[in-house]
Parts: structure tokens; C-alpha cells; sequence
């Protein structure tokens, strides 16, 4: 069955140190990977995505197929970087769009 | 260009009550899918619709319905209201070719008394 596992509701850094939000898939195609991120009063909004390979605000994600994982990571976290963190993955195939239960990241001065 | 609109922005209902939600996607995005949003069970997707036909759909019950128009416009309706509908309902739009991003609205907070 395809499943977005995010295992951290809640994952609390302090302001500078690294952070990393876990992400792991269930698919046997070849899906496509994103991260969603919304901010307090905001919209939900694209962060990153796997085919892109950029950095959006310092963040960075990889994927790891053998591991079936899409980790989120960023080296020194800021505090406007607390929000609530969603992984997505998208079938070309069936064009279903399947979102992880979300990780709220809170950075604490 | 003009994002994704959704209507109205609030609602109170009392069980037992219908409603009916509306979505207003991207100009150009033919795909829009519908999503529960709550604290304990995060974002649940509803179902997707896509040159008004549903294309996909997730595990909710048959209360849960909805239609695309053919400006795609999105209405999402739900029957019989209970208190555990009470949530933010978000829609989102997109080309609708699969891998694309998905640009959501603002969300429809609803509460069920």
C-alpha cells in the first residue's frame, strides 16, 4: 500500500542547532517527493521538491531509495522556521497525492 | 495570477445539518482535491476531481461528496452532519498531470455544534 510514515508529531530544536524531519515511503513505482510547509496563519505551500534538488531557506532533502526515505534537513535552524512540516509523495501514474500525519517543528530561542 | 479561493471561510453547522463547500482553483489548473485537516489525524485526503470527473478518492464515508464544473470550480458537500466533521476543510489545485505541485486555499474552518 503507498503510505507517507512521518514518525515525529512534535520535534523541538533549539535556535542554531541541526534539524532533520524524518520521512519514509511505502510505493513500488517510482514516486515523486515533496515537502509542505505551513506557517502559522498561512497557507500550506510548496517547500521542496525531490527532482528539483535545490535549497529553499537553508533546507535540503534527499532521496534515498533504498531506504525509502525523504529526510528534511537543515543545518542551523532559525526561529521563523517553526511551522508544521508535511511530507508528500505523487504518483505519476495514478496521479493520487499522499500526505505524511505532518511534524510541527518548534525552535526555541 | 490569482490564487486558490475557497468559500465560505467559517461555518457553524449543528449535527444533522448539510453543507456545501466551495473552490475556486488556479486559473488554467484542471485538478482539485479536497482535504480534512485536523490536530490529531493532520491532512486526510477526501477526493480528487479532474475535467469534472472524481479521479480519486480516500476513505471517507459517502456523507462526503463532491462535483467539478466545467470552469473547474470545486463544491465539496457533506450530509448528515456529526461533531467529528468539525475540521479546517483546505482544497488545492493543480495542472493535474501527477508530480506537480499542489497550491492550496485558505481552508473552510467548519464546527459542528
Amino acid at each position: 500500500a503507498q503510505r507517507v510514515t512521518q514518525p515525529e508529531k512534535l520535534l523541538s530544536v533549539f535556535k542554531g542547532a541541526p534539524v532533520e524531519l524524518k520521512c519514509n515511503y511505502s510505493y513500488s513505482g517510482s514516486p515523486e517527493l515533496f515537502w509542505y510547509v505551513q506557517y502559522s496563519r498561512q497557507r500550506l505551500q510548496l517547500l521542496l521538491r525531490h527532482i528539483s534538488r535545490e535549497s529553499i531557506k537553508g533546507f535540503t532533502a534527499d532521496l534515498n531509495k533504498g531506504e525509502t526515505s525523504f529526510h528534511l534537513k537543515k543545518p542551523f535552524a532559525q526561529e521563523e522556521d517553526s511551522a508544521m512540516y508535511y511530507c508528500a509523495l505523487s504518483s505519476t501514474g495514478t496521479y493520487k497525492y499522499i500526505f505524511g500525519t505532518g511534524t510541527r517543528l518548534k525552535v526555541l530561542a | 495570477k490569482a490564487g486558490v479561493t475557497q468559500t465560505p471561510r467559517y461555518l457553524i453547522k449543528t449535527r444533522g445539518q448539510q453543507v456545501t463547500l466551495s473552490c475556486s482553483p488556479i486559473s488554467g489548473h484542471r485538478s482539485v482535491s479536497w482535504y480534512q485537516q485536523t490536530p490529531g489525524q493532520g491532512l486526510q485526503f477526501l477526493f480528487e476531481y479532474f475535467s469534472e470527473t472524481q479521479r480519486n478518492k480516500g476513505n471517507f464515508p459517502g456523507r462526503f461528496s463532491g462535483r467539478q464544473f466545467s470552469n473547474s470550480r470545486s463544491e465539496m458537500n457533506v450530509s448528515t452532519l456529526e461533531l467529528g466533521d468539525s475540521a479546517l476543510y483546505l482544497c488545492a489545485s493543480s495542472l493535474g498531470d501527477g508530480g506537480n505541485e499542489q497550491f492550496f486555499g485558505p481552508g473552510t474552518r467548519l464546527t459542528v455544534l
